[in-house]
């Protein structure tokens, strides 16, 4: 079955770094586009960023901007997310999710989901 | 940006009930809509994909219509683990957006 395994949050103070991974298994992950969306507790849900299958294009929400980066290994079937220059803000659950093209003339979506990894920005 | 806009906040039915659930968005996104289900302490789960396609495994009671700005996710007859969070998401344009999400809770 689909797994996808975050690691790398905790607890970081404002203007601080931290770099999220993603690990996934029984899937090709070199054929897939990932992405990362995140959850700020008690709230909903936020995309963050996605990269594409060969990591030649990537894109951001606006509020991450210059600050995170999105990258990915295929050789160790992992995608992470550099997160730098931390804001309270940024406090939340990031998920890391598959993309998938469902439908031949359709769009794509997030068809796994990891269980999450916690970072909160705190002094 | 895409704004979607969901209605209502919340939803309070019993099981058994039909439930509407409406997802507005600020500009046309053609079919390019998705629909996901959360439960409490979990990840969110894809249900509908493209406006009106199940996703993998999802009972037939859920189902998804609309095009251009107006969506609705419409649970037939709601069973007790239906209840939980939904929302919407955008994938026509640059960023991807989500609604802010409906809570369908047990009346």
């Amino acid at each position: 079955e689909v797994q996808l395994v975050e690691s790398g949050g905790g607890l970081v103070q404002p203007g601080g770094s931290l770099r999220l991974s993603c690990t996934a298994s029984e899937f090709i992950f070199s054929s897939y586009w990932m992405s990362w969306v995140r959850q700020a507790p008690g709230k909903g849900l936020e995309w963050v960023a996605n990269i594409k299958e060969d990591g030649s294009e990537k894109y951001y929400v606006d509020s991450v901007k210059g600050r995170f980066t999105v990258s990915r290994d295929n050789a160790k079937n992992s995608v992470y997310l550099q997160m730098n220059n931390l804001r309270a803000e940024d406090t939340a659950v990031y998920y890391c999710a598959r993309d998938r093209r469902l439908d031949v003339s359709g769009s794509f979506y997030n068809d796994y989901w990891g269980r999450g990894s916690l970072v909160t920005v705190s002094s | 940006e895409i704004v979607l806009t969901q209605s209502p906040a919340t939803l309070s039915l019993s099981p058994g009930e039909r439930a509407t659930l409406s997802c507005r968005a600020s500009q046309s996104v053609s079919r390019y809509l998705g629909w996901y289900q959360q439960k409490p302490g979990q990840a969110p789960r894809l249900l509908i994909h493209d406006a009106s396609n199940r996703a993998t495994g999802i009972p037939a009671r859920f189902s998804g219509s609309g095009s251009g700005t107006d969506f609705t996710l419409t649970i037939s007859s709601l069973v007790p683990e239906d209840f939980a969070v939904y929302y919407c998401q955008q994938r026509y344009k640059w960023p991807v957006t989500f609604g802010q999400g409906t809570k369908v809770e047990i009346k």
